[in-house]
């Protein structure tokens, strides 16, 4: 079976652009979430998405947005690109929304470089 | 804010010898778990630990959760150098859709 698929594994992108990362979750898998790495730290959520609706958002400026499909895919966007958004972006798929009950399966993340 | 402080941060050891992992914080979770990064890939979970107390072994790996649970750690005994990555602890707490993560422990285990 395939993990968790994103898309694209990295990306150079010049400050006040936009950019669209995806996510396919695990077959089956209803919940994705999305996580910044920043080098050298732990990853930040970013957002939850179960049943296409958000249900979780973290402490992010409102440049970042997300949507989950009807076939559970999720699309993150980042609008007016600044510097300090250069990072591993972390989509994690699970089957509810509750973590203790279903855990987490992370993707391999893309690699946002802002210039 | 929960936060979440790992130590230490950087981790040097010759295979075979033993180590321990510790992530502490002032907040209460209502399960924490811990992940294996490699670079470039996403974390891997190793284990969630739910109950105050609870230890749980992995192979050369044990996990506990404190009485309290506002900490915990991870020991690896007779570390090899296949153990080598960034281990992070993650709580998860309220409704328990998101994950809180510590800055990791970034360790080398040198053959």
């Amino acid at each position: 079976d395939a993990g968790v698929t994103q898309s694209p594994t990295h990306l150079i992108k010049t400050r006040g652009q936009h950019v669209t990362l995806r996510c396919s979750p695990i077959s089956g898998h209803k919940s994705v979430s999305w996580y910044q790495q920043v080098l050298g730290q732990g990853p930040q959520f970013i957002f939850q998405y179960y049943e296409k609706e958000e249900r979780g958002r973290g402490n992010f400026p409102d440049r970042f947005s997300a949507r989950q499909f009807p076939n559970y895919s999720s699309e993150l966007n980042v609008n007016a690109l600044l510097l300090g958004d250069s990072a591993l972006y972390l989509c994690a798929s699970s089957l509810g929304g509750r973590i203790v009950d279903y855990g987490y399966t992370f993707g391999s993340g893309t690699r946002l470089t802002v210039v | 804010t929960q936060l979440l402080e790992q130590s230490p941060q950087f981790l040097s050891i010759q295979e075979g010898e033993n180590l321990t992992v510790y992530c502490n914080s002032s907040s209460v979770f209502s399960s924490l778990q811990w992940y294996r990064q490699e670079p470039g890939e996403g974390p891997v979970l190793l284990v969630t630990v739910v109950t105050g107390g609870e230890v749980k072994k992995l192979k050369r790996l044990t996990f506990q959760f404190g009485d309290a649970r506002k900490d915990s750690s991870l020991h690896i005994t007779a570390a090899q150098p296949g153990d080598t990555g960034l281990y992070l602890c993650a709580g998860a707490s309220g409704s328990a859709r998101q994950l809180t993560f510590g800055s990791g422990t970034q360790l080398t285990v040198l053959p």
